[in-house]
């Protein structure tokens, strides 16, 4: 167990609708990043959050957003959702953003109908 | 260019035969370089990290071997075990503000008994 939770394990939802994930990252890490995984694609880095704040973007849709609260837990949103947003999101979570282990949680699996 | 380069996608191996699995990088700014272990169903786990400053790491039966010049590493998987069949993951992060993860495709290891 990495110490990282993360909520719903599964997700089944209809194109064009919207969904929250939420991730808990491990006590007293500030660092939450999110990443997705697909089959083809493989694990894809989305946003990094840093005790509150944005501190990097990766092949993130516009169509997704993200934020990380004062208690340190994060949520990744995800709107106007497509059959190929399909995959396994994570949220990974780290000390510092100098440090660079990263603990990931189990991830959501999101299936998109 | 942020690329890993992992192989070979799949590995068969005895037990207690000698697993490899190697990436390449392209981006001389990764001065991070984990591996990660990763069962159906679960998120990846990290099971062991090296810096470009050593060209060998060992933890138990798992060793990363680096070599910065040709920018490449591997990890060896010694005594390879039923229980070590997984897909294995390795990744790179570098220096600027963010430290978030560029992964490789990943290799399915599967070890007969």
């Amino acid at each position: 167990d990495s110490g990282v939770t993360q909520t719903p394990k599964h997700l089944i939802t209809a194109t064009g609708q919207r969904v929250t994930l939420r991730c808990s990252p491990r006590s007293g890490d500030l660092s939450v990043y999110w990443y997705q995984q697909s089959l083809d694609q493989g694990l894809q880095f989305l946003i990094h959050y840093y005790n509150g704040e944005e501190r990097a973007k990766g092949n993130i849709l516009e169509r997704f957003s993200a934020q990380q609260f004062p208690d340190l837990h994060s949520e990744l949103n995800l709107s106007s959702l497509e059959l190929g947003d399909s995959a396994l999101y994570f949220c990974a979570s780290g000390e510092d953003v100098s440090y660079n282990e990263q603990f990931f949680g189990p991830g959501t699996r999101l299936t998109v109908l | 260019q942020q690329q890993v380069k992992q192989s070979p996608q799949s590995l068969i191996v005895q037990k207690g035969g000698i697993s490899i699995i190697n990436c390449a990088y392209e981006n001389t700014a990764f001065d991070y370089f984990p591996w990660y272990q990763q069962f159906p169903g679960k998120g990846p786990a990290l099971l062991i990290a090296i810096r470009p400053d050593v060209s060998e790491k060992k933890e138990g039966r798992f060793t990363i071997s680096f070599n910065k010049s040709a920018k490449q590493f591997s990890l060896h998987i010694m005594d390879s075990q039923p229980g070590d069949s997984a897909t294995y993951f390795c990744a790179a992060s570098g220096q600027g503000g963010s430290e978030k993860l560029v992964f490789g495709k990943g290799t399915k290891l599967t070890v007969n008994p």
